[in-house]
């Protein structure tokens, strides 16, 4: 079965700080796709990231950073220099190629305060 | 171009009535997805549409539920005999089609059932 586990219900952090969000993930597929959503206070799901499980490589864009682990099956999630409008809850997924047709497994989400 | 776009924002019914929520996906995306979002349950797949195939519906709750897609674009999700806990947001996602390219999420439908 797959599953995506956020241990981190909420975090709180004061602006400029830098900030990291969990995800393992278990799944039994060799290839499939991790991602990561921003639900900011207006409710819509916001694309982040899609990563494959062939690409170990972080990635940076701007102030975000992703790590992806294979050996630990996590995908974990940086900020850097937090700022408020990063106030929101973000959720990791997983899609399986295999045998799930792509349809989004998602982590229970994370709720990110940025403090002033 | 447009995202996807979801009908009504907020439905308000009660017990026992029927409710339909509308999805219009990303032109061009033969892929559509329904998700639900609860406070207990967290975000819940419910249904998969791509292209003609027949739709994956492994995550549909009851037999209360059910969709369509006509003409391979807007989508419709009914719920017959609606029940409090039915009560969420409804979110549709699109994507091209391909397996697990990238899914952009509508902006969801908040149902409450009194």
């Amino acid at each position: 079965a797959q599953k995506v586990t956020q241990a981190q219900t909420e975090i709180s952090v004061v602006e400029k700080e830098d900030v990291t969000l969990d995800c393992v993930y278990e799944t039994r597929d060799t290839t499939y796709y991790l991602f990561w959503y921003k639900q900011p206070p207006s409710g819509e799901l916001v694309f982040l990231i899609r990563r494959n499980s062939f690409d170990e490589q972080n990635e940076i864009s701007g102030r975000y950073s992703w790590n992806f682990q294979k050996s630990t099956s996590s995908f974990n999630f940086t900020i850097t220099a937090s700022q408020v409008v990063d106030s929101a809850v973000y959720f990791c997924a997983l899609s399986g190629v295999d045998n799930q047709g792509g349809k989004l497994i998602f982590g229970q989400g994370t709720e990110l305060s940025v403090k002033p | 171009g447009a995202g996807v776009s979801q009908s009504p924002s907020n439905k308000v019914t009660e017990k026992g009535k029927d409710v339909e929520l509308r999805c219009d996906p990303i032109s061009g995306h033969t892929a559509l997805y329904w998700y639900r979002q609860s406070l207990g349950q967290g975000l819940e797949f419910l249904i998969y549409f791509q292209g003609n195939s027949a739709p994956d519906k492994s995550g549909l709750p009851s037999d209360r539920f059910s969709a369509e897609r006509t003409g391979g674009s807007v989508s419709t999700l009914t719920i017959q005999r609606t029940q409090q806990e039915d009560s969420a947001v409804y979110l549709c996602a699109s994507s091209r089609g391909g397996a697990a390219d990238t899914q952009y999420f509508g902006p969801g439908t908040r149902l409450t059932v009194l």
